[in-house]
């Protein structure tokens, strides 16, 4: 089976910098996903990494290492808007469905 | 264009009563998902639709919960006998064709089940 561990919740303050950490345990390995979502919204989707290393979008930057089956989101230049809970979720065999992690919810203060 | 869309945003129904939940994919998405969401949870699998198909159902929680998709498109989660713990907000979303596409998934705003 498939379990991701992520921290509960996660405070910063506006124009700072946060690490949203991820590691998972699969049997096999396909990829990661990272979903944010505000509180009654519905899930978005922020990005994903199959391979290692860095990938960029805009403020928000996603890490993966296979090796240490770990991944991470960064958010850069923190507004009050980026308070919401974010999910990573691992594809699983057969390239069909996710599982997700049970969130990390930020919360930016002023 | 249109998103996803979910009806009715708010169900309240009484314990033992049956719900019928529904979800309008985003046109041309072959895969959809239905997801269950406990209040500060995360998001728990429920089932999966190829075209009309349901390769997977592994995450339905109870032979109370049945699923069905027509057309290649509209979906609707049925729950019978309905119990409190079945009170959650279900979530359906939708992707495009191509195994590649699976890890982006585009969420509907959710049906926020009460059962009294």
């Amino acid at each position: 089976g498939q379990s991701l561990e992520q921290p509960s919740e996660v405070t910063a303050v506006e124009g700072a910098i946060v690490q949203i950490n991820c590691t998972y345990q699969t049997s096999g390995f396909y990829g990661l996903s990272w979903y944010q979502q505000h509180d009654g919204g519905a899930p978005t989707f922020l990005s994903y990494n199959a391979l290692d290393g860095l990938e960029e979008t805009g403020r928000f930057s996603s890490f993966l290492s296979r090796s240490d089956s770990y991944g991470y989101l960064l958010l850069q230049e923190l507004q009050m808007k980026d308070s919401a809970s974010y999910f990573c979720a691992v594809l699983n065999s057969g390239y069909s469905t996710l599982t997700f992690g049970k969130g990390t919810m930020l919360l930016v203060s002023p | 264009g249109a998103g996803v869309s979910q009806s009715p945003s708010n169900k309240v129904t009484e314990k033992g009563k049956d719900v019928e939940l529904r979800c309008d994919p985003i046109s041309g998405h072959t895969a959809l998902y239905w997801y269950r969401q406990s209040l500060g949870q995360g998001l728990e699998f429920l089932i999966y639709f190829q075209g009309n198909s349901a390769p997977d159902k592994s995450g339905l929680p109870s032979d109370r919960f049945s699923a069905e998709r027509t057309g290649g498109s509209v979906s609707t989660l049925t729950i019978q006998r309905t119990q409190q713990e079945d009170s959650a907000v279900y979530l359906c979303a939708s992707s495009p064709p191509g195994a590649q596409n699976v890890y982006e998934q585009y969420f509907g705003p959710g049906t926020r089940l009460t059962v009294t």
